[in-house]
């Protein structure tokens, strides 16, 4: 059974790069699309953007560039970095797989809250 | 991209049916069969219910169905129980390739 977790800080600073990390379990990064997904307290979730390989990526134009999502497969890792971040950036991040048989995110991580304040 | 609509809120007995509508447009919903549903209850991660419209994950209760006509897809849960109680989520591939989430509703089992 696949298992996907989020690391990295939970507090950045306005202007600087959320660096996030999703650790895959169980299961290969290969032949899916990797995804980050987030959702402000309170409100709906957001896709973010997702990564099947260097040729296929998409990210949601919403983003305006500020995004990068990256596969490491040789440590069965992803990761998703955001520059420029302001108070709007902050949510809890979220990673999943979407792809295979089953096309919809799933399974999901638990998710990390990312503050941006100074 | 604009944010799919969902009604902020439903509610129903134990053992009604409910129906949770999600509308988009022509470039979304109406364009691809690639819609989806989310249960989360708070707190908890978003659970994958139903994807391209009408299929249910190994894990999803047989309770939970889902269909579309036109621009608008519909969640339905029959049997409601108390665990039901929750925010759902639609999504819906779009045509530029990307991904769009409903503003969700909220369901309260009376």
């Amino acid at each position: 059974q696949v298992q996907l977790q989020e690391s990295g800080p939970g507090l950045v600073k306005p202007s600087e790069t959320l660096s996030l990390t999703c650790t895959v379990s169980g299961g290969s990064v290969s032949g899916y699309y990797w995804t980050w997904i987030r959702q402000p307290p309170g409100k709906e979730p957001e896709w973010l953007g997702y990564m099947l390989d260097s040729e296929n990526i998409m990210y949601n134009p919403s983003l305006k560039g500020r995004a990068t999502i990256s596969v490491d497969s040789s440590k069965n890792q992803f990761s998703l970095k955001l520059k420029s971040v302001t108070a709007a950036d902050t949510a809890v991040y979220y990673c999943a797989r979407y792809g295979g048989n089953v096309r919809g995110f799933d399974p999901w991580g638990q998710g990390t809250l990312v503050a941006v304040s100074s | 991209q604009s944010a799919l609509t969902q009604l902020a809120s439903v509610s129903g007995s134990p053992g009604q049916s409910i129906t949770i509508s999600c509308t988009g447009t022509s470039r979304d919903v109406g364009g691809y069969n690639y819609v989806a549903w989310y249960q989360q209850h708070p707190g908890k991660v978003p659970k994958l219910m139903i994807y391209d419209v009408t299929n249910r994950p190994s894990g999803a209760s047989n309770r939970f169905s889902g269909s579309k006509s036109g621009n608008t897809a519909s969640l339905t849960i029959s049997g409601l129980q108390a665990e039901d109680e929750a925010d759902y989520y639609c999504s819906s591939y779009t045509s530029s390739g990307t991904w769009v989430f409903g503003g969700g509703t909220r369901l309260t089992v009376l």
